[in-house]
Parts: C-alpha cells; sequence; structure tokens
C-alpha cells in the first residue's frame, strides 16, 4: 500500500513564529487528508486536497497539494497557543474500502 | 448530526484476561467503521474496518478480533490480553471511500 513520509517529527516555535509539516509519498497520490490532535485527544479532520497543484486556506492554516500529487504541505502563520497538538497527513492505500494510511504525525510545541 | 461514542475511557487490565471495546454511532447509516491503535506519541495503525454488518477486514495479525453485529456497532475484542495490546484505541466512521473520517474519544488501554 501507500506509504507517506511525514517531516519533521518535532518542531518548537516561539508563539507567533510560522510552522511548516511536510509529507512525501513515492507514488502518485489519489488524495490526501490532514488532521489534527490535540494532546490527550483524538484526531480530528482538517481538510482533504484531491487537485494537483491544489492551495487551500483555513484562517491562518494554508494546505498545499504538489503539482505531481506525491507531496503535500500544512503551514500556519503565527502560530497561537491552540495550535498545540499532532498533525497528521494520511492517505487511502487505494483498491477498495481500505482504511486511511496515517504518517508518523508532526508534533507543534509551541513556547510562550 | 453524527455522533460517535466509545467506551470505556480508560481501561486496566491484566495480562491474559479478556477484552471488549464499544463503538456506536448515531445519526447516520451504513457507515463504514474502523478500528485503529495508536501507541503512546506514536501514529495511528489501522487494525480492522467494516463496510457492513458482519463484514469484517483485518490490516494486521493479532490477537485482536472485531465484530459488527448492527448496522452502527463496531466491537473489538480480545480472548487473552498482552502487554503489547497497551495503547490507544480508535474508533471511526466514515460515509464511504474517499471521504474524511470521524473519530471517537477513544480508549486507553493499560495492560499490566
Amino acid at each position: 500500500g501507500q506509504q507517506v513520509m511525514q517531516i519533521p517529527q518535532y518542531q518548537h516555535v516561539q508563539e507567533g513564529e510560522d510552522f511548516t509539516t511536510y509529507c512525501n509519498s513515492s507514488t502518485t497520490l489519489s488524495n490526501i487528508q490532514w488532521y489534527k490532535q490535540r494532546p490527550g485527544g483524538h484526531p480530528v479532520f482538517l481538510i482533504q486536497l484531491v487537485k494537483s497543484g491544489e492551495v487551500k486556506k483555513q484562517k491562518r492554516l494554508t494546505f498545499q497539494f504538489g503539482e505531481a500529487k506525491k507531496n503535500s504541505s500544512l503551514h500556519i502563520t503565527a502560530t497561537q497557543t491552540t495550535d498545540v497538538g499532532t498533525y497528521f497527513c494520511a492517505v487511502f492505500p487505494g483498491g477498495g474500502a481500505d482504511g486511511l494510511t496515517f504518517g508518523k504525525g508532526t508534533h507543534l510545541i509551541i513556547q510562550p | 448530526s453524527q455522533t460517535i461514542h466509545q467506551w470505556p475511557a480508560t481501561l486496566v487490565q491484566p495480562v491474559g484476561s479478556p477484552l471488549s471495546l464499544e463503538c456506536t454511532v448515531e445519526g447516520t447509516s451504513n457507515p463504514n467503521l474502523y478500528w485503529y491503535r495508536q501507541a503512546a506519541g506514536r501514529g495511528l495503525q489501522l487494525l480492522f474496518y467494516s463496510v457492513g454488518i458482519g463484514q469484517i477486514s483485518s490490516e494486521v495479525p493479532q490477537n485482536l478480533s472485531a465484530s459488527r453485529p448492527q448496522d452502527r456497532q463496531f466491537i473489538l475484542s480480545s480472548k487473552k490480553l498482552l502487554l503489547s495490546d497497551s495503547g490507544f484505541y480508535l474508533c471511526a466512521w466514515s460515509p464511504g471511500i474517499p471521504y474524511e473520517q470521524y473519530f471517537g474519544p477513544g480508549t486507553r488501554l493499560t495492560v499490566t
């Protein structure tokens, strides 16, 4: 099935700094989803990207899907303490009614 | 609106004891249902998924099993727990492929 590599594993930022996490695949992806998991909580769906080169924004969050549909990024502008958590990308491995394959996630730690 | 319930929230069980975790979904019919496991600080591993009553697909070999006795009920079981079964168990539902998944609050299982 499809695998996704997510980097970095951890990211420490000062509050107000920007943050970016990247998700890469060796194969072309049909789509990619992003989830956020707060400490002690469960993953919450953020967005799904489907089209090559797609860019979507949600307030301070910008999601991009690469032109070749092999990579994606999530960028947060001017981080706030509410952004703390782990951000996962996830893809469908294909071949039928499969569950999602998740990246290992990027833990965002914000220092006030 | 749709709601997903999981219980119990936390569980401490001795090695060799049985396990039964339950997940129910409200407000939708014929959802795809999923069981994931998350080790501490790690990504999510898909364990089982179901596209209908009595239809279960397993992603990894293990001593766990799943059942779907009703359309909106998904049960994760084990006859004899191992120490390695400790983790955060998450149930999720989806309206289908390739749509987003909605996670329940999870069960933290500690096998001692």
